[in-house]
């Protein structure tokens, strides 16, 4: 089946800087990504969608420039939460759809997420 | 409601069936999924059915769907203590572009020995 990774699982970081997520696709090409939050105990919550080559749409109340999303080729998204903040401690899920699953019945393929602890 | 709703906690004895249900919000969604996530792990999709179905049968897994009611229900046969986890339903809701997913809350199933 279609594999996403996460790099990093965890990380740890001071208030103030910047941190980079990265998903990628790793046996197919992925057209869309999906950027999720998830807060402890609650559910997933969607940031933003990013297509290949285009600017991501943001859901409403989600800051563009605070999580800079980039999606430069078929099987890399990436996540920047810039300036961390305590409160944006949470747990970091993308997921990644392709050409094949576009047609089928519209699977998304998820990361095993990233948690993001701020200091 | 706007949200795809979901019973926050369930607890089952090991070998006993589970039943988790869930309330979704668009009845113009063409497909709806369970998903699985393990303690600090993402999520798997464990079945999905499509909006004409009313039932799919998936070894000790069955989906039940009321259109008429929006009422999505997942059992588990035989639930073991692997099966302990946080079981999401999602919908596709029409119209939001990418066909982006919405989830419910999420139903923590605690399997107990």
């Amino acid at each position: 089946g279609a594999v996403v990774s996460q790099h990093p699982s965890w990380v740890i970081c001071k208030s103030g800087t910047s941190v980079k997520i990265e998903c990628r696709s790793l046996d197919f090409q992925a057209t869309t990504m999906f950027w999720y939050r998830q807060f402890p105990k609650q559910s997933l919550m969607l940031m933003a969608t990013s297509n290949e080559g285009s600017k991501a749409t943001y859901e409403q109340g989600v800051e563009k420039d605070k999580f800079l999303i980039n999606h430069a080729s078929l099987t890399l998204s990436t996540l920047t939460v810039t300036s961390a903040h305590p409160e944006d401690s949470s747990f970091y899920i993308c997921s990644a759809r392709g050409l094949a699953q576009k047609s089928s019945y519209n699977e998304q393929f998820f990361g095993p997420g990233t948690r993001l602890t701020v200091l | 409601g706007e949200d795809v709703e979901q019973s926050l906690f369930l607890s089952v004895r090991e070998g006993d069936s589970s039943v988790i249900n869930c309330t979704y919000t668009d009845s113009s969604s063409t497909y709806l999924y369970w998903y699985k996530q393990e303690p600090g792990a993402g999520l798997q999709l464990l079945t999905y059915i499509f909006s004409n179905m009313d039932m799919k049968q998936d070894q000790r897994l069955t989906v039940l769907l009321n259109k008429k009611d929006k009422h999505l229900s997942l059992r588990i046969a035989d639930t073991q203590t692997g099966d302990s986890a946080i079981y999401f339903c999602a919908e596709i809701k029409v119209g939001t572009g990418a066909n982006n997913l919405f989830f419910g809350t999420g139903t923590r199933l605690t399997v107990i020995p």
